[in-house]
């Protein structure tokens, strides 16, 4: 069991570009969870899967921003036409469900910056 | 919706004294609890957590937390702080047969004093 990794740890890029991040859940766990967190804040919940499907989405998800598992396993999340508004760290966390809330396990985050 | 409130943004203390980080909860249910820490450009860690029975719950790096119905609160505890423990800490709140909806309060920064 190597935890919850996520690529890259750091990005910065330019207002309008486009970025792609990456997660690596623990391997057996079901879920797979998108949180983003602003300076001085908790996390705040994006998205998340249950293997491949994605099943909820909060309003905060606003439609330039997409994620995939396409095999149940690892994740991406894509952020279209960055503003400097989504500069934040970018959290992704796993666990093992199985019909109750199992314990979520967070990976590094990613931190973004938007010049 | 649940919510949490930790209504002390910034505390600090000295190495070796004790260490209780306050935490309040919004849930109509019986809530599932947790505390996390998050070392400077890190993750999360989770320190503990409250699902159901005894509402003192033990964690790692020598943390406890206890679970009080009657107060919403869910405070975490330490006996003897080491200059290690410095980090922020975030209490969560989340429903169990709403998988997705765990809120997180907004942290409490610790300093920790040599």
């Amino acid at each position: 069991d190597t935890g919850v990794s996520q690529n890259p740890r750091h990005k910065i890029t330019k207002r309008g570009q486009n970025v792609t991040f990456r997660c690596d859940p623990i391997s057996e766990h079901n879920r797979l969870y998108w949180y983003r967190q602003t300076l001085g804040q908790g996390p705040e919940f994006l998205t998340y899967f249950q293997n491949e499907a994605q099943l909820e989405k909060s309003r905060l998800l606003s439609d330039r921003f997409s994620a995939e598992r396409p095999k149940g396993s690892f994740s991406t999340l894509e952020i279209q036409r960055t503003e400097q508004g989504d500069s934040a760290m970018y959290l992704c966390a796993s666990s093992l469900d199985a019909g109750g809330l199992g314990t979520q396990y967070f990976g590094p985050g990613t931190r973004l910056l938007v010049l | 919706a649940q919510s949490v409130t930790q209504p002390d943004i910034h505390i600090t203390v000295s190495e070796g004294a004790s260490l209780e980080l306050r935490c309040n909860y919004s849930y109509g249910a019986t809530p599932y609890l947790f505390w996390y820490v998050q070392s400077p450009g890190q993750g999360l860690q989770l320190l503990l957590k409250y699902f159901s029975g005894d509402t003192l719950v033990q964690g790692i790096k020598g943390f406890e937390a206890e679970f009080k119905r009657s107060q919403s609160s869910f405070n975490l505890r330490k006996p003897s702080v080491h200059w290690s423990d410095a980090a922020e800490y975030f209490c969560a709140v989340g429903a169990k047969y709403n998988n997705n909806d765990m809120r997180f309060g907004a942290g409490t920064r610790l300093t920790v004093k040599p």
